[in-house]
């Protein structure tokens, strides 16, 4: 299957600080990547959708000022939490939508574990 | 409530025993993803299925997706150590892949 990459794979950060993390597709063009939080023995939230190109859609509840999302290229989306707090700690997964070889599906990057102190 | 909806939540078997996992939606779906999590890590995907009453195989793991594509159920054969891991169902519920609601989970643990 597709490959995606993330980095950082884990992050510790100091309150108030911003940290992005970077979301790649490594071997196809993705105009749609995905962004999901993950708490701890809990299912993936979908966050936000990035688009190349143009504005991310950000899920109800989501506050698009707190995490930025940026696609910049068809091959790489970036979130960015700022003025991270403790709450803000999470495994950050990113996905990148590759709809090429007759099965259209999300390709999971290895997630990122972001933790406030 | 929940859309999508697994069962079980954890499952503990023994080295070389068959198991399923369940997955029921309320609403009529596109698509239905299968992805394995092993603990902290990504999601690796499994199998989709999108016709009612599809069934795929790779290696020891089926899955089955019912008529009214409102249910789909994963079988693995003699498991091994190696299928441990969290299995996550992933519903298109809008038409594309653009949109998945994954369910809560089962935790598998596979004993010696």
């Amino acid at each position: 299957g597709a490959v995606v990459s993330q980095h950082p794979s884990w992050v510790i950060c100091k309150s108030g600080t911003s940290v992005k993390i970077e979301c790649r597709s490594l071997d196809f063009q993705a105009t749609t990547m995905f962004w999901y939080r993950q708490f701890p023995k809990q299912s993936l939230m979908l966050m936000a959708t990035s688009n190349e190109g143009s504005k991310a859609t950000y899920e109800q509840g989501v506050e698009k000022d707190k995490f930025l999302i940026n696609h910049a290229s068809l091959t790489l989306s970036t979130l960015t939490v700022t003025s991270a707090h403790p709450e803000d700690s999470s495994f950050y997964i990113c996905s990148a939508r590759d709809p090429s070889g007759g099965v259209d599906t999300q390709y999971f990057g290895p997630g990122t574990r972001l933790t406030v102190l | 409530s929940q859309e999508l909806e697994q069962s079980p939540q954890s499952l503990i078997v023994q080295e070389g025993k068959n198991l399923t996992i369940n997955c029921t939606s309320s609403k009529t779906l596109y698509g239905l993803y299968w992805y394995k999590q092993k603990y902290g890590e990504g999601l690796i995907f499994l199998m989709m299925l999108q016709k009612g009453g599809e069934e795929k195989s790779h290696e020891k793991i089926t899955a089955k997706l019912d008529e009214k594509k409102q249910q789909s159920s994963l079988h693995i054969t003699a498991s091994q150590p190696s299928h441990a891991g969290i299995y996550l169902c992933g519903a298109d519920i809008v038409g594309t892949a653009s949109k998945l609601t994954f369910g809560t989970g089962t935790r598998l643990q596979v004993t010696l």
